[in-house]
């Protein structure tokens, strides 16, 4: 079993839909969580970082993370075609200088 | 803004070269990591270094090694390149992270390796 899961979809949705991007994971020392998104024939880029349980916003992106559940979630509101790229999610425990990736999840806003 | 660059941004190579990749970041980082990326799989660390002439194995370092002779610059090499090697190779940085903090991962804009 992989220490991060995430549906890779391919995911496609109309413009202006809400998206939800999930990741479970299995190891409970994991204190540190980000989303990072990746255009097309590019590195990825940090989108959003969570410390431990809770939600945080950053326009019309929310990240949240369930500790007890070991799942996490990326929400995007009023998506548009400029959202379309693929959204990693990465974890990491104290201490550790190093990060464990999902799959990614390739996701497409049409207009 | 932080750059991180890295020689190529395509490569073709044959079955049996000796490939070198190259990283080099411009914020005085201490630590750069070593990804491939392939479809359904993700980013999976090759290696990483935390310092100059320093190493790590990440969790596929089979058939690569590396190089950190000075600080902004983290060479990848394959040996003896293998066509289970064709991929996406990402080069990254980041600051050294305490146990109360993280920092950011910055990637450079990978190169698509095929070998033939």
């Amino acid at each position: 079993q992989k220490e991060v899961e995430q549906d890779p979809g391919p995911l496609s949705v109309p413009e202006g839909a809400i998206v939800s991007l999930n990741c479970t994971y299995s190891n409970s020392a994991f204190q540190y969580f980000m989303w990072y998104r990746q255009y097309s024939r590019k590195g990825p880029e940090l989108l959003m970082y969570t410390y431990s349980s809770g939600n945080k916003e950053d326009g019309r992106f929310t990240a949240q993370v369930d500790k007890s559940s070991k799942y996490i979630s990326l929400f995007i509101r009023d998506s548009q075609p400029s959202d379309s790229a693929t959204y990693l999610c990465a974890m990491s425990a104290p201490g550790a200088q190093k990060l464990v990736f999902g799959q990614g999840t390739r996701l497409t806003i049409n207009p | 803004d932080v750059k991180v660059t890295q020689s190529s941004r395509y490569l073709v190579k044959r079955t049996g070269e000796k490939v070198f990749l190259e990283c080099v970041q411009d914020m005085d980082h201490e630590n750069m990591f070593w990804y491939r990326q392939d479809p359904g799989l993700g980013l999976r660390l090759i290696y990483f270094s935390y310092d100059v002439k320093m190493k790590e194995k990440g969790d596929i370092p089979e058939g690569y090694s590396v190089s950190r002779e000075k600080k902004e610059r983290f060479s990848l090499i394959l040996e003896s390149a293998s066509t289970n090697q064709t991929s996406m190779y990402l080069c990254a940085s980041s600051p050294p992270g305490s146990g109360a903090s993280y920092n950011e991962q910055f990637f450079g804009p990978g190169t698509r390796l095929t070998v033939l």
